[in-house]
């Protein structure tokens, strides 16, 4: 059972817009930033967003990330093929003092 | 670039130790903070241990006691000693490097297998 709450699985067609949420409390994102990443099958994680909205260089704007009070999400818009992968959220906790992933949403482009 | 690379993972008995090295290049480990994450084979990804610049540690729950992460700034490399191994143990490990408050580069990561 991960600390953060995420969809296990969102899916749309190519072209369209997707959101995948991460759910959390005020120990984790209500007070820290968010960060998202992707997996491609076989790889390493790779960073998406970071602080809640910011992207790093190479990243495209069809990723874009938010936050609202205690949860965090991630758009992804004009949907490709390629783009079928599993996301994580994550942040830090300050009562657990350790840093937490959400459990992963898998994204089917249909 | 910056670049890291995990080593040391293999098939080891429950009870076994195993010390994973990540190699770091394009930027100096004892500046950063410094994680190891894990991920058992198709499940998500698990945190395991931090290590800040200024030398502070934390770890999951699940490896306190067990775990322990340092670095040899001469060799600008992280390790995880991992003792007292098991079963659930078994993942592949990523060596990553914060990017500010996310986790930016990330290895290849090493497989490790806690069996008998």
């Amino acid at each position: 059972q991960s600390v953060l709450t995420q969809p296990p699985s969102v899916s749309a067609a190519p072209g369209q817009k997707v959101t995948i949420s991460c759910s959390g409390s005020s120990s984790n994102i209500g007070n820290n930033y968010v960060s998202w990443y992707q997996q491609l099958p076989g790889t390493a994680p790779k960073l998406l967003i970071y602080d809640n909205n910011k992207r790093p260089s190479g990243i495209p704007d069809r990723f874009s990330g938010s936050k609202s009070g205690t949860s965090g999400t991630l758009d992804i818009t004009g949907l490709q093929t390629g783009d079928e992968a599993d996301y994580y959220c994550g942040t830090w906790d300050s009562s657990l003092s350790v840093v937490v992933f959400g459990g992963g949403t898998k994204l089917t482009v249909l | 670039e910056v670049q890291v690379v995990e080593t040391g993972g293999g098939l080891i008995q429950p009870g076994g130790s195993l010390r994973l090295s990540c190699a770091a290049s394009g930027f100096t480990v004892s500046s950063n903070y410094m994680s190891w994450v894990r991920q058992a084979p198709g499940k998500g990804l698990e945190w395991v241990s931090v290590i800040y610049s200024g030398g502070d540690t934390h770890y999951a729950d699940s490896v306190k006691g067990r775990f322990t992460i340092s670095r040899d700034n001469s060799k600008n490399t992280l390790y995880l000693q991992m003792n007292s191994l098991r079963a659930e143990d078994t993942a592949v490990y990523y060596c990553t490097t914060a990017y500010s408050s996310g986790w930016g580069y990330w290895g290849q990561g090493t497989l490790v297998t806690v069996s008998s």
